[in-house]
């Protein structure tokens, strides 16, 4: 198994609070994404990080920031939670991103916004 | 914008029977991978198989196994001898090869009966 983290694996929130969800790997892999599951859409990618300091929106990025000070530490952040915003957010780390590229997928974080 | 269709939402099969879940995606480009995702119960997102575009020969992995069409763009998998721990939602997922973006189906949720 990839050697990623995610933390908190459950949280619940109130709408309007800020939530950080981190996602922690020790695979030294340079590329680092955000995804969402939601029934019906399978998963989305919210954003995600090509290196330390870059990062680029995915398909669903309005309401979230991300930060990725370190290689292994790649932080999501909704600023003010929204109910919609209740979801299942995975992180996935891959060493490129080019030919034989594999993503590893975290375990999940449930995130409830009430 | 490349999508991926998954057209049935739910399927069921008899334990030792051999299953065909269904894939389309659509896309401009000539070169790009294709994947294969289990999700059991414990959300863990484990890959199954891949495809490369370029490649004629259909991907196998023990009992699964994939028909790649690429002039009709539909990506199936079977399943051969269903096991009960086959019982997953599988998903159908598209890349390009410098893109390092995973853009998923719906999902397929497959039960495997005794």
């Amino acid at each position: 198994d990839a050697g990623i983290t995610q933390s908190p694996r459950h949280k619940v929130t109130e709408t309007g609070t800020p939530v950080t969800l981190r996602c922690h790997q020790t695979e030294n892999h340079r590329y680092m994404y955000w995804y969402r599951q939601d029934p019906g859409h399978g998963l989305r990618l919210i954003h995600y990080s090509y290196g330390v300091k870059d990062t680029d929106k995915g398909e669903v990025s309005d309401g979230y920031s991300v930060s990725r000070s370190k290689t292994e530490d790649f932080l999501l952040t909704l600023e003010s939670a929204t109910s919609s915003q209740t979801s299942v957010y995975f992180c996935a780390i891959s060493e490129s991103a080019g030919v034989g590229n594999t993503i590893y997928f975290g375990e999940g974080s449930w995130l409830t916004v009430v | 914008a490349q999508t991926v269709t998954q057209s049935q939402p739910e399927m069921s099969v008899q334990e030792a029977e051999t299953v065909t879940l269904s894939c389309t995606y659509d896309t401009s480009e000539n070169n790009y991978y294709l994947f294969w995702y289990k999700q059991p119960p414990s959300r863990q997102m484990i890959l199954v198989i891949r495809q490369e575009a370029y490649k004629q020969q259909n991907a196998t992995e023990n009992r699964f196994s994939v028909n790649f069409q690429k002039a009709a763009k539909s990506f199936s998998l079977k399943i051969s001898d269903s096991q009960l721990g086959d019982t997953a939602m599988y998903f159908c997922a598209f890349m390009k090869p410098y893109g390092g973006k995973l853009i998923f189906g719906q999902g397929t949720e497959l039960s495997v009966k005794p």
